[in-house]
């Protein structure tokens, strides 16, 4: 079956750590998204990218970076200059970004806590 | 700014009951409107609405678009406790090629037994 994968599921760090989450597709979708969830809030997109090699800030870009070195894989990583890293990290692909006519499809998650 | 809000954001239940969930915005270059349903995990895509006065419907759920007034609603008739879920709502916007989605907080129901 189709679908986007993301690991671990929880993830507990110390603060000053970085942290990479993972998120792979085998849904061949050029479009990848990393969203951040908090409690109250919408969603807010930290960074996407729309084709290998390339990606794009979105609204929440500081103290994360990202890479796409490959079509199934965006990983995630958290730095220590991120002032606020506790959250649920949501990754989801789409065929493309202008495709505006087909949804996100959403992996489960990663509930990070920096302590 | 753009923004999408929605409401209530919760809402408590008995099952059976019918409840409507609310979408407004206010955006420019409206696109779509989508809305999800999340149960702690990954959001599951519910409905997109493009066209004002059309009810998208799936079972007991339906969803109609008010693109004069700004808003969209969410129905659930017959509810069970398996619709228990926050539901979220987001609006498309900007050209094709670069187009942004704005979310809302989400309204959490909760459907008691």
């Amino acid at each position: 079956d189709g679908g986007i994968t993301q690991s671990p599921k929880y993830l507990f760090r110390k603060e000053g750590q970085n942290v990479t989450l993972s998120c792979e597709q085998n849904l061949n979708h050029d479009a990848m998204y990393w969203y951040r969830q908090d409690p109250g809030q919408g969603l807010r997109l930290i960074y996407y990218s729309q084709i290998v090699n390339d990606f794009q800030k979105g609204d929440i870009a500081e103290g994360y970076s990202v890479s796409r070195e490959k079509k199934e894989s965006f990983p995630l990583t958290v730095t220590s200059a991120q002032k606020n890293p506790t959250a649920f990290y949501l990754c989801a692909s789409s065929p493309d970004s202008s495709s505006y006519n087909s949804p996100l499809h959403f992996g489960n998650g990663t509930r990070l806590t920096v302590t | 700014e753009d923004k999408v809000v929605q409401s209530p954001l919760s809402l408590v239940v008995h099952e059976g009951d019918t409840v409507t969930l609310n979408c407004s915005y206010e955006v420019t270059n409206f696109r779509s409107l989508l809305w999800y349903k999340q149960e702690k995990k990954a959001p599951t895509f519910l409905f997109m609405l493009t066209s004002s006065g059309i009810e998208k419907k799936s079972g007991r759920l339906s969803s109609i678009l008010d693109k004069k007034e700004l808003f969209s609603i969410l129905n659930i008739t017959a509810t069970q406790t398996g619709d228990s879920a926050v539901y979220l709502c987001a609006v498309k916007t900007g050209p094709d090629s670069n187009y942004q989605l704005i979310w809302g907080a989400g309204t959490k129901l909760i459907i008691k037994p």
